[in-house]
């Protein structure tokens, strides 16, 4: 039921934006996106989310197409600390349930 | 109170053991949840509770009996399980409504041996 395509792997230097897409072509008009990291199999750990508009908090910016097809989530100065699997997850919007895609590898490299 | 406890942590069992898992929250929520993770992989839903009743068995194997006594309590039976059952057993909650983000427990490793 997984909804959203992700690359499984990316790079990005030690105090460089790193940028993550996600795409969700199949989105409904009331469906949220939430991001999600793990860093070393601990619990995942909330990041952000958004319906329309793009979101903004202390730790990363959430940028919506106008179409919301896709998304990119954006750390805006990547640490060592931020290496870890990024999820893009579309909410079910009959139900309470969130489905994992296959994530982000993201590497920060010093 | 922000976070889901489990435990155990880590645990052991062999495959004619009953052992059951444990998460905690205190934070309100009316939601729970079972995911199953295996290594290098996401995690997979397994169960959903709303207001303490299952809405949600993903088609899990019988062997797995959630149970939530409580809106803050969701337990995870296990009873003769298979080697290939060793995973990260995640607990989450949440609100319930449509807009809220899940919270996660840190996990339970089990092995089955």
């Amino acid at each position: 039921d997984a909804k959203t395509t992700q690359p499984p792997s990316m790079d990005c230097a030690e105090g460089r934006a790193a940028n993550l897409p996600c795409n969700h072509s199949t989105i409904s008009g009331n469906e949220y996106v939430y991001w999600y990291r793990q860093i070393h199999s601990q619990g995942p750990q909330y990041i952000i989310h958004g319906l329309k508009n793009n979101e903004t908090n202390e730790m990363a910016s959430l940028i919506i197409t106008e179409d919301r097809k896709s998304s990119t989530l954006i750390l805006p100065h990547a640490t060592l600390r931020d290496t870890a699997v990024y999820y893009c997850i579309v909410r079910v919007a009959t139900g309470n349930q969130f489905y994992f895609g296959t994530g982000t590898s993201l590497t920060v490299i010093p | 109170d922000t976070e889901v406890t489990q435990t155990p942590k880590h645990l052991v069992m062999g495959m004619t053991n009953k052992k059951s898992l444990k998460c905690e929250q205190h934070m309100g929520h009316r939601a729970m949840y079972w995911y199953k993770q295996k290594a290098k992989k996401p995690p997979e839903l397994m169960f959903v509770y709303s207001y303490e009743k299952l809405s949600i068995n993903e088609s899990v194997p019988s062997r797995f009996s959630p149970e939530c006594p409580n809106s803050s309590l969701l337990n995870l039976h296990l009873h003769a399980l298979q080697p290939e059952d060793s995973a990260l057993y995640l607990c989450a909650s949440s609100r319930g409504d449509r807009e809220s983000g899940y919270t996660f427990g840190s996990g339970t490793r089990l092995t089955v041996v």
